[in-house]
């Protein structure tokens, strides 16, 4: 079965400051990767997705993320942040071989920008 | 364009009530899942329909009921409605078949059992 870890539960971070969100995921099976975000008293919105090819992958506002299947993980990040990039962040995994979006979230981190 | 819409946005319901989540799209989605978010736990997945006609259970099934009559609708029953049930609810659907598909998701609900 699939899961995904991410380890940091908040991140605190000063505006224009890099911050690098960690997730590592485990599967018996090739994966799809993603990332989505959560605005305060709103749904979830994707922000950038692993399917193949090119392990850096860009998102929308800046953020990228990396593949890294030797470590099985899918950091991602930002150089500079923005108040406006408060939010909750998840990571989520879809195991290749599936036959429906059946995806795996973790526990999300919480990314709380300040002057 | 509304893309996923879930009615109510609150509820409060009492212990043993039965209610149901609306989840409607307008994108001809095959795919629609219901999952409910917990603080420290994430999203899990309690029900999810790849067509009309075809519904299958997720990660955390037990006490809610689907069905998916048609592509746009489909609607989270509450049996019987328990206070550990208090939870966050989103619908979301996606564009394809496939395990590839970005999933887009409703605004959610927000569910409060005494």
């Amino acid at each position: 079965a699939q899961s995904v870890t991410q380890l940091d539960s908040q991140v605190p971070v000063f505006e224009e400051a890099p911050v690098e969100l960690r997730c590592n995921y485990s599967s018996s099976v090739s994966v799809y990767l993603f990332w989505y975000v959560q605005y305060p008293n709103q749904g979830l919105q994707l922000l950038l997705k692993y399917l193949s090819g090119s392990t850096l992958v860009k998102g929308i506002n800046g953020f990228e993320a990396e593949f890294n299947k030797s470590q099985t993980s899918f950091h991602l990040r930002k150089p500079s942040v923005h108040i406006s990039d408060t939010a909750e962040y998840f990571c989520a995994v879809s195991e290749g071989g599936g036959t429906a979006s059946k995806l795996t979230f973790g526990t999300g981190t919480r990314l709380q920008v300040t002057l | 364009n509304a893309g996923v819409t879930q009615t109510p946005k609150f509820q409060v319901l009492k212990t043993g009530q039965s209610m149901t989540l609306q989840c409607a799209q307008d994108m001809n989605h095959e795919y629609m899942s219901w999952y409910r978010q917990d603080p420290g736990m994430g999203l899990r997945l309690i029900h999810y329909s790849v067509g009309a006609g075809i519904t299958d259970q997720g990660e955390v099934p037990n006490g809610y009921n689907v069905s998916r009559s048609t592509t746009e609708d489909f609607p989270l029953r509450l049996l019987s409605a328990a206070p550990s049930q208090t939870s966050v609810y989103f619908c979301a659907s996606s564009y394809t078949r496939g395990r590839t598909g970005e999933l887009f998701f409703g605004e959610g609900s927000r569910l409060t059992v005494l």
